[in-house]
């Protein structure tokens, strides 16, 4: 059975910094792997889409990895803002289904 | 046009009520979800639609009715509803074709509240 874990469920830092989150995943078996913005109250915004046989993608200052041997993928946060300030989720799709397995997500605050 | 679209954002309905949400896409999307996402959890899969045919449904309530006229809307029918199913309900889209891994669109959901 699939389970995504997500690590730390929260995150406080400085306005600037460099930051990473991470998402950890069970079976290596995947099509792909999707990182989401959630606001308060609000919607799901797709912030990056990995599929099975990439290793990153970029999209400026965020940059997604996938490691599929080791069950693990990063999102790295370059320059942090105060907008930046909200939850991640990750999300992986599994072969031949079309359900997402979902994290817990982390909980991000830019302090100013 | 690369968003799902939603309405109402909010909705406030008593227990005896029938409402719809209704989700709309023109992405050329085939495949349509709802998920029911409660505060501080992660999205809960409801309903997939693939070519206008209800192809999962994960033992969702008889109160909660979805539909799809046609490629590009969907709706959620509620009748009947508990206080419990307040929550922030998501539409979704993507392409189908499982070989190819497409990704996710979401709306921005209808907030409802039942009373």
């Amino acid at each position: 059975k699939q389970e995504v874990t997500q690590i730390p469920a929260a995150l406080s830092v400085p306005e600037g910094e460099n930051l990473v989150l991470n998402c950890s995943f069970t079976d290596s078996a995947i099509y792909n792997l999707q990182w989401f913005r959630q606001d308060p109250g609000k919607g799901l915004t797709s912030l990056l889409l990995i599929q099975s046989s990439q290793r990153e993608q970029t999209s400026g200052r965020l940059n997604a990895s996938l490691d599929k041997s080791s069950g693990r993928s990063t999102l790295y946060i370059a320059a942090s803002q105060p907008g930046d300030s909200a939850t991640y989720l990750c999300a992986v799709r599994r072969n031949s289904n079309y359900q997402l397995i979902w994290g817990a997500g982390t909980k991000l605050i830019i302090k100013p | 046009d690369t968003e799902v679209t939603q309405t109402p954002k909010h909705l406030v309905m008593g227990m005896t009520n029938k409402k719809s949400l209704k989700c709309e896409q023109h992405m050329g999307h085939r495949a349509m979800y709802w998920y029911k996402q409660k505060a501080k959890k992660p999205p809960e899969l409801m309903f997939v639609y693939s070519y206008e045919k209800l192809s999962i449904n994960e033992s969702v309530p008889s109160r909660f009715s979805p539909e799809c006229p046609n490629s590009s809307l969907l709706n959620l029918h509620l009748h009947a509803l508990q206080p419990e199913d307040s929550a922030l309900y998501l539409c979704a889209s993507s392409q189908v074709g499982f070989d190819r891994g497409y990704g996710y669109t979401f709306g921005s959901g209808t907030r409802l509240t039942v009373v």
